[in-house]
This record gives C-alpha cells, sequence and structure tokens, in this order.
C-alpha cells in the first residue's frame, strides 16, 4: 500500500522567497509517479507538478520543482519567488504507474505574507 | 474552453435523503473519478471508471452509487447508508485508465451539508 506524509501542517513565507514543502513517501513498487496539486480557498485542486519514479532529472515546471530523492523516498516542492497567490494548501500524492489511484497526503497550508 | 463541471455547487440534504452529484467532462478523457475531503484532510477515493459501463469501488464506497453510462458523465449518488455524508465532492479525470503520468484534472468540487 502507498502512504503519503507530509510533517508540516502550515507554512509562513515572505513574498519574493523560497519555500520548500516536505513530501515523503511509502511504496514498494518499482514504477510510481509523485504529483503536486494546489487547493485554493475556492476548492479545485491544481495540477502543479509531476516526477515518475525513472526520472533522473528533478521536475521543474516554471517556479515550482520538485526536489526528488528516491534513495530517501523523498519529494519536496520548491516554490521560487513566492506571491501572494500562491497562499493555498499543498498537496503530495503518488500514483502506481498503470493504476490510477492517485494516494494524498494531509497537505499544508502556506501562507506568503507581503 | 474544455473541462469539467460539478453540480451543484452547494447542496443541502435531509438526513435519510438520497442526493445526486453531477460531473461531466468535455475532455474526451476515458478515466473519471470521484473523491471525498474532509476538514483537514487529504482526498479519499470513492470510485472511478476507466471505461464506459465499467466502474470499480475506491477506498471508501460504502453508502455511494455511481454510473457511467456516457463518456462524458460520472454522477455520484450518495445515499442515506452512508452514515457521515457532510463532506466536500471532487471529481476528476485523465486520459486514459492506464499509462506512464496519468494526471488528472479536478473539476470545482460541490459542497455537500447534512441537515
Amino acid at each position: 500500500a502507498q502512504k503519503i506524509t507530509q510533517t508540516q501542517p502550515g507554512m509562513f513565507v515572505q513574498e519574493k522567497e523560497a519555500v520548500t514543502l516536505d513530501c515523503t513517501y511509502d511504496t514498494s513498487d518499482q514504477s510510481y509517479g509523485l504529483f503536486w496539486y494546489k487547493q485554493p480557498s475556492s476548492g479545485e485542486m491544481i495540477f502543479l507538478i509531476y516526477q515518475g519514479s525513472y526520472d533522473e532529472q528533478n521536475a521543474t515546471e516554471g517556479r515550482y520543482s520538485l526536489n526528488f530523492q528516491k534513495a530517501r523516498k523523498s519529494a519536496n516542492l520548491v516554490i521560487s519567488a513566492s506571491q501572494l497567490g500562491d497562499s493555498a494548501m499543498y498537496f503530495c500524492a503518488s500514483m502506481n504507474t498503470g493504476f490510477q489511484k492517485l494516494v494524498f497526503g494531509t497537505g499544508t497550508r502556506l501562507l506568503v505574507s507581503p | 474552453d474544455g473541462g469539467i463541471t460539478q453540480s451543484p455547487k452547494y447542496l443541502f440534504r435531509k438526513e435519510g435523503q438520497n442526493v445526486t452529484l453531477s460531473c461531466e467532462q468535455n475532455l474526451n478523457h476515458d478515466a473519471m473519478y470521484w473523491y471525498r475531503q474532509d476538514p483537514g484532510q487529504g482526498l479519499r477515493l470513492i470510485y472511478y471508471s476507466q471505461i464506459v459501463n465499467d466502474f470499480q469501488k475506491g477506498d471508501i464506497a460504502e453508502g455511494y452509487s455511481v454510473s457511467r453510462e456516457k463518456k462524458e458523465s460520472f454522477p455520484l449518488t450518495v445515499t442515506s447508508a452512508q452514515k457521515n455524508p457532510t463532506a466536500f465532492y471532487l471529481c476528476a479525470s485523465s486520459i486514459d485508465g492506464g499509462g506512464d503520468r496519468g494526471e488528472q484534472f479536478f473539476g470545482p468540487g460541490t459542497r455537500l451539508t447534512v441537515l
């Protein structure tokens, strides 16, 4: 069974600074994917970034990058140059390749202050 | 514009009543999913469908039912057997039910409150 752990219930960061949101995962599968989603107060889940277990390079999407450390089973999200609009809940999720069940962590609430 | 729509946005139900939540997508995705989110929690999978006329139970299917008669539509019925139905319900879709990447795209959600 897969399990996602997000140990930071809340994080604070000042505008324009970088922030790292932690995520560790537990899976016995060799092939899997890791995802980060953003959930603003409106409730919709917005896909941010994906990392495949066989990808050798860390994924990047604009200001988002995923710090993937396979041996440590961690997949931390790094947001560079934080903006006020980044204030939201952030969820880490995993999926076994070929079986489309997403398993979510409990999330981290990020607050960006001016 | 392609996307996923859910209706209604807010839904109130009396105890003992069944209620159906709508989910429609025009992304031509094969797979669709229903998740439940409780306060302070992540999402939990209720049901999913990889193809029309077929669906499977997720982790918390008890008290819920679904149908998949059309590719675009995946309605969820919350039955009176669901003991604690007050929650935020999210529908999602992905290109197919298997594959290497498989990111899921979500609708805006329906907030159900049982009075």
